[in-house]
């Protein structure tokens, strides 16, 4: 079954602290896999995206990897803002599907002061 | 600046009653989608349109209706045979239509908020 599944479901950390959420998957076949930021009451924007041939991209303090071996990636956040307070989604699309993407559940990161 | 506009924000209804969700996109792209997004779970497809006056189900088409008559627009439906509707309704369009292609992630309005009592 193609499955995207995130963790941890929740994280509090401090400003100023680094991060890192988890995403593994059951996608097959693997194209790409993409990070998206949710604030809350709003639509989700895209971070990162990469393909199996890239094993990390960054965006700011925003960094992901990708093991496509594995099928894990990670997004790493630095040097946190309360304005990372927010929920982070791992899409992974399949490949030659018409666009058929699989959603996580997302993880919910709360920075505290 | 280019963007989806949903709208309204929050909507509440009556059960057994209709409901359309509106969006509007200026970004000319040709492809938009409508997703259902309920705590705890990923994003799910209800309705996508590659094309005016073509559009296709998604995973949860059921007791949803869309139409595309025209590029920019793309209302959602939530008719009474939907059983669950309590839900927030994302819109969203990608250019080309494919949004599993690396250069065209989906482009997110920001959502409408459904409760049905």
């Amino acid at each position: 079954k193609n499955q995207v599944e995130q963790s941890p479901q929740s994280l509090i950390i401090l400003e100023g602290k680094n991060c890192t959420l988890q995403c593994n998957y059951t996608v097959s076949p693997f194209s790409n896999l993409r990070w998206y930021k949710q604030d809350t009451g709003r639509g989700p924007v895209s971070l990162t995206i990469m393909t199996f041939s890239e094993n990390t991209k960054s965006n700011g303090r925003y960094t992901a990897t990708l093991d496509a071996d594995t099928k894990q990636s990670s997004l790493h956040i630095t040097a946190s803002q309360l304005s990372d307070s927010a929920s982070y989604i791992c899409v992974v699309s399949r490949y030659n599907q018409g666009g058929k993407l699989i959603f996580g559940q997302g993880t919910e990161l709360s920075v505290k002061p | 600046d280019g963007g989806i506009t949903q709208s309204p924000k929050y909507l509440f209804r009556k059960e057994g009653q209709n409901v359309t969700l509106s969006c509007e996109q200026n970004l000319n792209h040709d492809a938009m989608y409508w997703y259902r997004q309920d705590p705890g779970q990923g994003l799910r497809l209800i309705y996508y349109s590659q094309i005016v006056n073509d559009f296709q189900k998604g995973d949860i088409a059921e007791g949803y209706s869309v139409s595309r008559e025209k590029k920019e627009s793309f209302p959602l439906t939530v008719t009474s045979a939907q059983k669950n509707p309590t839900a927030f309704y994302l819109c969203a369009s990608s250019n080309p239509g494919d949004p599993s292609s690396y250069n065209s992630p989906l482009h997110f309005g920001n959502g409408t908020r459904l409760t049905v009592t």
